[in-house]
């Protein structure tokens, strides 16, 4: 069953911040976040692996509880830059091959 | 390097038809997946390679096949292809784990009409 992620769409103006939540129905063993432009392939942001970390690089960061079962992603003085599609990819002690399973995305508009 | 390279970047297939979608990484990795994006949806994984010779099924297998006969390669065949298969097909790889980071090709659009 696939994380669910939330909001599945914000606007923002820019310098504004945002939260993407990433929820997941069973444990977790890592979090990963990507984003997408549109029409162009997902890139890595970052991943957080069980532990309950945290980790942030620039005007990103990213937390991960392992209770909870939830990671989020947090963009501080949103860019133009930052618009895109945000994904979390999960793995779960039940994947094979610590493969991912993809949430449906949050859509992220940063407006001048 | 040119990390992952997808080809073709665009096809149109007609019901019926078959087709391979190329998948080519240089960056020595071990590990090699196939995605499928349906329109405003997230990635579903379809096959996956944790080496040569070694592949696995994701998540949406059905109506696909692989092979990974090199470390560099890992071709998407669609068999009888079918209207539910068109979506953007993303091919990754990394290194030697799913929990690394994975490095997206640019993605083939497939329209079956």
């Amino acid at each position: 069953q696939q994380p669910v992620q939330s909001p599945q769409a914000v606007i923002l103006r820019e310098g504004e911040d945002a939260v993407i939540n990433c929820s997941s129905s069973k444990a977790l063993y890592s979090v990963h976040w990507y984003r997408q432009k549109h029409g162009e392939a997902p890139v890595f942001l970052m991943i957080l692996l069980k532990g309950g970390e945290q980790k942030g690089h620039d005007k990103i960061s990213a937390s991960f509880n392992e209770k909870k079962q939830q990671s989020s992603l947090y963009l501080t003085a949103s860019q133009l830059s930052y618009s895109g599609t945000y994904f979390c990819g999960t793995e779960n002690p039940n994947n094979a091959g610590n493969m991912l399973t993809f949430g449906g995305g949050t859509r992220l508009m940063v407006k001048p | 390097n040119a990390g992952v390279t997808q080809t073709p970047k665009f096809r149109i297939l007609k019901i019926g038809q078959s087709m391979t979608l190329q998948c080519t990484q240089d960056m020595n990795h071990n590990y090699m997946y196939w995605y499928r994006q349906d329109p405003g949806m997230g990635l579903k994984l379809i096959y996956y390679s944790v080496g040569a010779g070694i592949t696995d099924k994701g998540e949406v297998p059905n109506g696909y096949n692989v092979s990974r006969s090199t470390t560099e390669d890992f071709p998407l065949r669609l068999e009888l292809a079918a209207p539910s298969q068109t979506s953007v097909y993303f091919c990754a790889s990394s290194y030697f784990s799913g929990r690394e980071t994975q490095y997206f090709g640019p993605g083939t659009r497939l329209l079956v009409l």
